[in-house]
């Protein structure tokens, strides 16, 4: 069964810094890329992030570009999202999501499986 | 990035109805390569994460109900529910993969009447 865990959220300030991590299990995870996808409360989903299954390759929404780091340890099952420079405008529950291809894009495709989330507050 | 529009933002159907959700992309996302529609449809209930419904436009995912499909090409995709159960009182998102800055939507929430 797939399960990806999410942990790391919590409250900063802003200019704050906060590191999310995404423990997966289930599935053969250097085989896939995976994503970050956030959702602000009440509002959309918005796609943050991806890298892919070898970690060689990253991307990232213009809104996070410069500010935010993807990272995977395949040894360690799991997917980091480094936030620095956080904004009032970065609080939302923050999604890791598997790819639904297993030879697809490095940059993402569509989403099988996705976490419980973690909750980001940035605020002072 | 190819912006994503829904309509209508919200709908209310009865019980047994049918409910249709439309998503329109700014540009095509099919792939004269492959012959697919890089298009995935999502339902979130309140409080979950979102779930995967359909991919490549009209492709069910593995245990969804028959009534859920998918259909169009190119700039222009529906979801259609076809007798509406209170169960699937969600939030519906589309999402575009055919380019990289993978957008979403701005979701159709769907209520009983």
């Amino acid at each position: 069964e797939v399960q990806l865990l999410e942990t790391g959220g919590g409250l900063s300030r802003p200019g704050g810094s906060l590191r999310l991590s995404c423990a997966a299990s289930g599935f053969t995870f250097s085989n896939y890329a995976m994503s970050w996808v956030r959702q602000a409360p009440g509002k959309g989903l918005e796609w943050v992030s991806a890298i892919s299954g070898s970690g060689s390759h990253t991307y990232y929404a213009d809104s996070v570009k410069g500010r935010f780091t993807i990272s995977r340890d395949n040894s360690k099952n799991t997917l980091y999202l480094q936030m620095n420079s956080l904004r009032a405008d970065d609080t939302a529950v923050y999604y890791c999501a598997k790819d639904g291809l297993f030879t697809g894009h490095d940059r993402g495709d569509y989403f099988d499986y996705w976490g419980q989330g973690t909750l980001v507050t940035v605020s002072s | 990035d190819i912006v994503m529009t829904q309509s209508p933002d919200s709908l209310a159907v009865s019980l047994g109805e049918r409910a249709t959700i439309n998503c329109k992309s700014s540009q095509s996302v099919f792939s004269s390569s492959n012959n697919k529609n890089y298009l995935a449809w999502y339902q979130q209930k309140p409080g979950q994460p979102p779930k995967l419904l359909i991919h490549w436009a009209s492709t069910r995912e593995s245990g969804v109900p028959d009534r859920f499909s998918g259909s169009g090409s190119g700039t222009d995709f529906t979801l259609t529910i076809n007798s509406l159960q209170a169960e699937d009182v969600a939030v519906y998102y589309c999402q575009q993969y055919y380019t990289s800055g993978l957008t979403f939507g701005g979701g159709t929430k769907v209520a009983i009447k």
